[in-house]
């Protein structure tokens, strides 16, 4: 059973650019979570989504950003219009089910370098 | 606002020792906390969890304190080894404030450098 796969594992861009990361949750897991985790500090909360359903997205930036679960296919976190304070590691996690126990499993991450 | 904080930022500890990583929280409210292992290039991985009606959690080497009076969080690693030298972070989460999915607010994290 693989893990939590998002990709690609780097991300390189220019200011103004698009950035598109792709997340796919682990078999059988239909909750995503997205994170930001800048250089030494934390990882940060951005979104949670349900299968085609945002559920809180209270830790997303208002403009530029935005976060996707289709019915079909990886979870997108897309970022428009790239700034270099985008760059980031971003980290997916899944989950079989909405109530939090130690099941929230994380991917491998996005770095996202801004030129 | 609330948040999540570590005392140390690093710790170096020599093989077979004890190693002690500890958190502090500022949400009164936060009833959830996990510690998270973090390698290098990697996602966080979980290692232990506790719940506000709990004082003390034991697992395989870990052992998770929680002390309510002074919202603080220790974990401790027994016998500790050069491959849990990682990145350490206390998360915490209000189950019983609605939020009862994954929305958790990390603490900065710890380095543990383990010395053979």
């Amino acid at each position: 059973n693989a893990g939590v796969m998002q990709n690609p594992r780097h991300l390189v861009r220019r200011r103004g650019q698009e950035a598109r990361l792709r997340c796919s949750p682990m078999k059988g897991h239909s909750h995503v979570y997205w994170y930001r985790q800048l250089p030494e500090e934390g990882l940060k909360f951005m979104v949670y989504l349900q299968k085609e359903n945002i559920i809180d997205e209270s830790g997303m930036p208002k403009e530029r950003f935005s976060a996707e679960f289709p019915k079909e296919g990886p979870s997108i976190l897309r970022i428009q219009q790239v700034v270099r304070g985008d760059s980031a590691a971003y980290f997916c996690a899944s989950s079989p089910n909405r109530v939090l126990n130690e099941k929230l499993f994380f991917g491998s991450g996005t770095q996202l370098s801004v030129l | 606002g609330e948040s999540v904080g570590l005392h140390l930022p690093t710790l170096s500890v020599q093989e077979g020792d004890n190693s002690i990583i500890n958190c502090a929280y500022s949400n009164s409210a936060s009833d959830y906390f996990i510690w998270y292992k973090q390698e290098s290039g990697k996602g966080p991985q979980f290692i232990i969890d506790i719940r506000s009606n709990m004082d003390k959690r034991q697992g395989q080497r870990v052992t998770v304190l929680l002390n309510k009076t002074v919202k603080h969080l220790s974990l401790q690693i027994a016998a500790t080894q050069p491959g849990d030298s990682a990145v350490y972070f206390c998360a915490e989460n209000m189950v019983g404030g609605g939020t009862s999915y994954g929305k958790l607010t990390f603490g900065q994290g710890t380095i543990l450098t383990v010395h053979p």
